[in-house]
């Protein structure tokens, strides 16, 4: 079967650094992504990791450790616009292959 | 990035009747379309795989009779819900893989479902 875990909920304050953690067994793995999604709209795309590392891209970074299932989002310098849902998703063997998503991390910076 | 469309962003509808989603990839091709469904608080679920000139693949669970899908062109795909309830209301969202080098998923706007 096919898992991916990540925390519902986390807090954090306005100008601060959040670590949201994900976890992941599937079937095959071509592919770790990142989506922010705010209330109401659709999913939008953060960060692509295929293979072992960091990827930076300005405030955010994502990181991705294929032995062990395992990957985090690394938001800096955190504005009150980060408040959202965290999306992370994991692609199958196969390039056409789906993605599927977790259940989300709903994000809540604070003043 | 590559952009989706989708349309209409917003339906309401009696219980009953069937209603058409068109989602359409601007700037580029795309052979796999995929649409979800998510429901509020909830992550999302995907319900189907659209495949240009072929039929679609559906997910465990999802009623194939009732969420037909089109992939008529290369960038074109249309999901339509028949004979409509309220608990399919919901948020419809397609998808498309752009075919460039991160193979990412661009989402569509997504278009919201409320049947009376």
């Amino acid at each position: 079967g096919q898992n991916i875990d990540q925390p519902t909920e986390m807090t954090a304050t306005e100008g601060a650094i959040v670590q949201i953690n994900c976890t992941y067994q599937t079937s095959g793995f071509n592919g770790l992504f990142w989506y922010q999604q705010h209330a109401g709209e659709a999913p939008t795309f953060l960060s692509y990791n295929v293979l072992d590392g960091l990827e930076e891209k300005g405030r955010f970074s994502s990181f991705l450790s294929r032995s062990k299932g395992y990957s985090y989002l690394l938001l800096k310098e955190l504005q009150m616009k980060d408040s959202a849902s965290y999306l992370c998703a994991v692609r199958g063997g196969n390039r056409d292959d789906k993605i599927i998503f977790g259940k989300g991390t709903r994000l809540h910076i604070l003043p | 990035g590559a952009v989706v469309s989708q349309h209409p962003s917003w339906v309401i509808c009696k219980s009953g009747t069937s209603v058409k989603i068109e989602c359409r990839s601007l700037d580029f091709q795309a052979t796999t379309m995929f649409w979800y469904r998510q429901f509020p608080k909830q992550s999302l679920m995907l319900m189907a795989t659209s495949n240009e000139g072929s039929k679609a693949t559906y997910e465990q669970g999802v009623e194939k009779d009732k969420f037909l899908i089109n992939h008529a062109s290369l960038t074109l795909s249309t999901l339509t819900v028949t004979s409509a309830h309220p608990e399919d209301s919901s948020f419809y969202i397609c998808s498309a893989n752009s075919g460039r080098v991160q193979e990412t998923q661009y989402f569509g706007p997504g278009t919201r479902l409320l049947v009376l």
